[in-house]
């Protein structure tokens, strides 16, 4: 069964702080997704990682996959409070549709 | 582009009754994905649908069931409710499969009392 840790469980900073959030699995996956979710609203997705050692910017997020494709991190500079929210990674695999997600993040930025 | 509706957004409903809940992907997307989401538990795979065909089935009883139309449109269905399923439910539409991610709906809040 393939499974994504993520860490940490909950994550309460101030504004202007950086920090990082990590997705460990034993497994190897295909490709590696972020989504962020409000409270009542769906995942919105942030970024797909498809290759070993990957690293993708958005803007003040940067988003890294592992070389051996089983783990990814998200790093966030300068955390402003609309970047509070729910961030969840999933894996997906060549032979399945659907995709494995970690139990998420809950960031709370405060100004 | 009208992104991923998801009808009703909440719905109450009493302990051994059964719900219908309804999804309409973005136009264009021919695989639905429904995912059950709780506090506890996180995302939890429910199945998915391509092209009115049953592709993928997560570990759910039997009570969990769904279709898809020929217009891609989905439904899931739960019967004789427990208090357990109260969750938040979700619809995730695609082209073809979640590789390069999906598009969520807002969900369905179901409670069960």
């Amino acid at each position: 069964t393939q499974l994504l840790e993520q860490s940490p469980q909950f994550l309460s900073i101030q504004e202007g702080e950086n920090l990082t959030v990590y997705c460990n699995s034993s497994s190897v996956f295909s490709s590696l997704q972020w989504y962020r979710q409000e409270p009542g609203e769906g995942p919105v997705l942030l970024v797909t990682v498809v290759t070993g050692g990957e690293v993708k910017k958005l803007k003040r997020l940067t988003f890294q996959f592992g070389d051996a494709r089983k783990d990814s991190s998200l790093h966030i500079t300068a955390a402003q409070p609309g970047d509070t929210g729910l961030y969840l990674c999933a894996g997906g695999s060549g032979s399945q549709g659907n995709l494995i997600f970690g139990k998420g993040t809950k960031l709370s930025v405060k100004p | 582009k009208a992104g991923v509706t998801q009808t009703p957004r909440y719905l109450i409903k009493t302990r051994g009754q059964q719900v219908t809940l309804s999804c309409s992907p973005i136009s264009g997307h021919r695989s639905v994905s429904w995912y059950q989401q709780t506090p506890g538990q996180g995302l939890q795979f429910l199945f998915e649908y391509f092209s009115e065909t049953q592709r993928n089935k997560g570990n759910f009883p039997g009570r969990f069931s769904g279709r898809q139309f020929s217009n891609s449109r989905s439904e899931m269905n739960v019967s004789t409710l427990e208090l357990g399923d109260s969750a938040l439910y979700l619809c995730a539409s695609s082209t073809g499969t979640g590789y390069y991610g999906y598009t969520f709906g807002s969900g369905t809040r179901l409670t069960v009392v």
